[in-house]
């Protein structure tokens, strides 16, 4: 079973406060994980990603934390800022015995709004 | 550096019809990858090129096939087109493909309407 799934639909956070947009797993297999941005109507915009062999990792005001045994993960945003509300995707890459199924496989999305 | 390019950004097209997309990627980069995004569906893999080659397959039509030239530039293609088939397509390119530490970087995509 390979899903990666973000069971919060929407968020909405005020301007400054933070963001904590989560992310479950099903297969203790995925090795990497990948957040994206996007707006309607373009394409996801790649914003960080995390290897297994880490807990953490920050660039910037993004920070993605990954709880292995819960097969969790989170993307932090702090400060938010209103130019920030989007939809955020995890993905992670698909699985196979060979190695990657060559594909990425998304969550549903989170729609973030941030207000001022 | 160009990041991927993808044209035309937004099509209309009748059913039964059949529909190219090109697709650019970031230079240097060997694997190019295609995704479906509809409301419904969220994102779906389609298909992944390598050195010209089709390397993996989502679980879509025969309709839907794609090339990849000696430059890595791609193409994907819908036959006999659906009213189901309007929907985003997207296009992602990376240095080797989609496997632990390598990123993937999306186009802006291509808006395709059947009607």
């Amino acid at each position: 079973d390979q899903q990666v799934k973000q069971n919060s639909p929407s968020l909405s956070v005020q301007e400054g406060r933070i963001s904590i947009l989560n992310c479950d797993y099903t297969n203790s297999m995925f090795d990497y994980f990948l957040w994206y941005k996007k707006y309607p109507a373009e394409g996801p915009t790649f914003l960080i990603s995390i290897s297994s062999i880490k807990d953490k990792n920050e660039d910037g005001r993004f920070t993605v934390f990954l709880n292995k045994s819960a097969k969790h993960l989170s993307l932090h945003i702090v400060p938010s800022q209103p130019g920030d509300s989007a939809v955020y995707f995890c993905a992670a890459p698909g699985l196979n015995y060979g190695g990657s199924q060559g594909n990425l496989i998304f969550g549903k999305g989170t729609k973030l709004s941030v207000k001022p | 550096k160009a990041g991927v390019t993808q044209t035309p950004r937004y099509l209309i097209k009748t059913r039964g019809q059949q529909v190219t997309l090109s697709c650019s990627p970031i230079s240097g980069h060997r694997s190019v990858s295609w995704y479906q995004q509809t409301p419904g569906q969220g994102l779906q893999f389609l298909f992944e090129y390598f050195s010209e080659t089709q390397r993996n397959k989502g679980n879509f039509p025969g309709r839907f096939s794609g090339r990849q030239f000696s430059n890595s530039r791609s193409e994907m293609n819908v036959s006999t087109l659906e009213l189901g088939d309007s929907a985003l397509y997207l296009c992602a390119s990376s240095l080797a493909g989609s496997f632990s530490g390598n990123t993937i970087y999306f186009g802006e995509g291509s808006w395709l309407t059947v009607v």
